[in-house]
């Protein structure tokens, strides 16, 4: 069991270009979820996912946010025409089914010039 | 509106001295509650969790929480701080064990030699 992984670690683009990050889940974690971290401030959900379901989207996901999870296993979050209020850290985390612990990823930290 | 409130946005405290870091929620049911540390870097672990039952929970590294309902607060203690206790620290709560967490924005630990 490697932990969750995300992939990239950074990601600097120009405002208006288009983003995707990916998340993959601790095996046999059929919850995933995404949360937003701003400089000095706390993680803010924006969605999640019960296997290949999306549950639940916050309304701070604005429709430039879209998040996928086809087979139930990984996870993309994709940020259209970036702008630099996008710029934030970009967290994942998995549970497994009635266990009471979500499992954080390291980030991804996305920097809009 | 559900809301978690770290009034202490940065503490200072000498090793070896005792740590208490504030935390208060609003929420309309029965909250779950978390204790989260995050370490620069690192992702975001767990310390401790409380959902029903005893009202003073133990947790990882000699961590402690104790839930006072009627105050709405879920306040971290420990006994003992030690140099590599210096993190970020998050208290969230959630509706149920598994759904979406809400954080508070965090408590910065320094901690003096």
């Amino acid at each position: 069991d490697t932990g969750v992984s995300q992939d990239p670690r950074h990601k600097i683009t120009k405002r208006g270009q288009n983003v995707t990050f990916r998340c993959d889940p601790i095996s046999e974690h059929n919850r995933l979820y995404w949360y937003r971290q701003t400089l000095g401030q706390g993680p803010e959900f924006l969605t999640y996912f019960q296997n290949e379901a999306q549950l639940e989207k916050s309304r701070l996901l604005s429709d430039r946010f879209s998040a996928e999870r086809p087979k139930g296993s990984f996870s993309t979050l994709e940020i259209q025409r970036t702008e630099q209020g996008d710029s934030a850290m970009y967290l994942c985390a998995s549970s497994q089914p009635l266990v009471d612990e979500q499992f954080f990823g390291p980030g991804t930290r996305l920097t809009v010039l | 509106a559900q809301s978690v409130t770290q009034p202490d946005i940065h503490i200072t405290v000498s090793e070896g001295a005792s740590l208490e870091l504030r935390c208060n929620y609003s929420y309309g049911a029965t909250p779950y509650l978390f204790w989260y540390v995050q370490s620069p870097g690192q992702g975001l672990q767990l310390l401790l969790k409380y959902f029903s039952g005893d009202t003073l929970v133990q947790g990882i590294k000699g961590f402690e929480a104790e839930f006072k309902r009627s105050q709405s607060s879920f306040n971290l203690r420990k006994p003992s701080v030690h140099w590599s206790d210096a993190a970020e620290y998050f208290c969230a709560v959630g509706a149920s064990s598994a759904g979406k967490l809400i954080f508070g924005q965090g408590t910065t630990l320094q901690v003096k030699p």
